[in-house]
């Protein structure tokens, strides 16, 4: 069973840049996982950010975008703003299953 | 515009079934299939299943297999997913999610369900 790590809490400071990374335990994530990336705040539904590894949707800030590092998934803010601050959770797909990992979360300060 | 709407709060004990229906709207029905996710307090996402609008294909996670049972009714637009065997593992929100291929895009309002013993 695949098991999908995320870090468990990055700390940024307001304007600066931060990576966080989505690693499998089956292996290097690539593009044949899909990798997605979801923001959850507090009481609310996640809120989809980036698709197919490194897309946009159409709500998305152009300060989010999504890569791989180390054979890792990978997303990156920069230009962070407060209202940044939230979970993240990356989805990544293998054989029609779909593996979350288990958050990370982000504190701007 | 997009908008999945699912049915409301469920308190269930041990041992039984719930049905939580979600209603799209905005978009072609059969076009885009639609996930379950679920997040147990302060826990994180898991993935409870998918299914195919069009062709009503299932995908399942091992560990819900046997247990889960996503289906759809074209005619009002709508995805049911059926848990059974409930235990107080099983109380969490859960979320329908539109799902094409390999993008889950927009997300239902969550129907919370609290299995109590």
């Amino acid at each position: 069973q695949t098991v999908v790590t995320q870090e468990p809490s990055l700390t940024v400071s307001p304007g600066g840049t931060v990576t966080l990374t989505c690693a499998s335990s089956s292996g290097a994530v690539t593009s044949d996982n899909f990798p997605n990336w979801f923001q959850q705040k507090p009481g609310l539904p996640p809120r989809a950010l980036i698709y197919r590894t490194d897309n946009k949707h159409s709500w998305t800030p152009a300060r989010f975008s999504g890569s791989f590092l180390g054979g890792k998934a990978a997303l990156t803010l920069s230009g962070v703003q407060p209202e940044d601050e939230a979970d993240y959770y990356c989805l990544i797909n293998y054989y029609n299953a779909w593996f979350f990992g288990g958050g990370t979360k982000l504190t701007v300060l | 515009q997009v908008h999945l709407v699912q049915s409301g709060t469920e308190v269930k004990q041990s041992g039984a079934s719930v049905k939580v229906s979600c209603q799209t709207s905005g978009y072609t029905f059969a076009s885009y299939g639609v996930s379950w996710v679920r997040q147990a307090p302060g826990q994180g996402l898991e993935w409870v299943g998918w299914i195919g609008t069009g062709n009503g294909n299932t995908f399942y996670p091992q560990k819900l297999l046997g247990r889960v049972t996503v289906t759809t009714d074209a005619s009002t637009s709508t995805v049911y997913m059926e848990l059974k065997d409930l235990t107080s593992d099983d109380t969490a929100m859960y979320y329908c999610v539109r799902d094409w291929g390999y993008v889950p895009d927009f997300w239902g309002q969550g129907t919370l369900v609290t299995v109590s013993s």
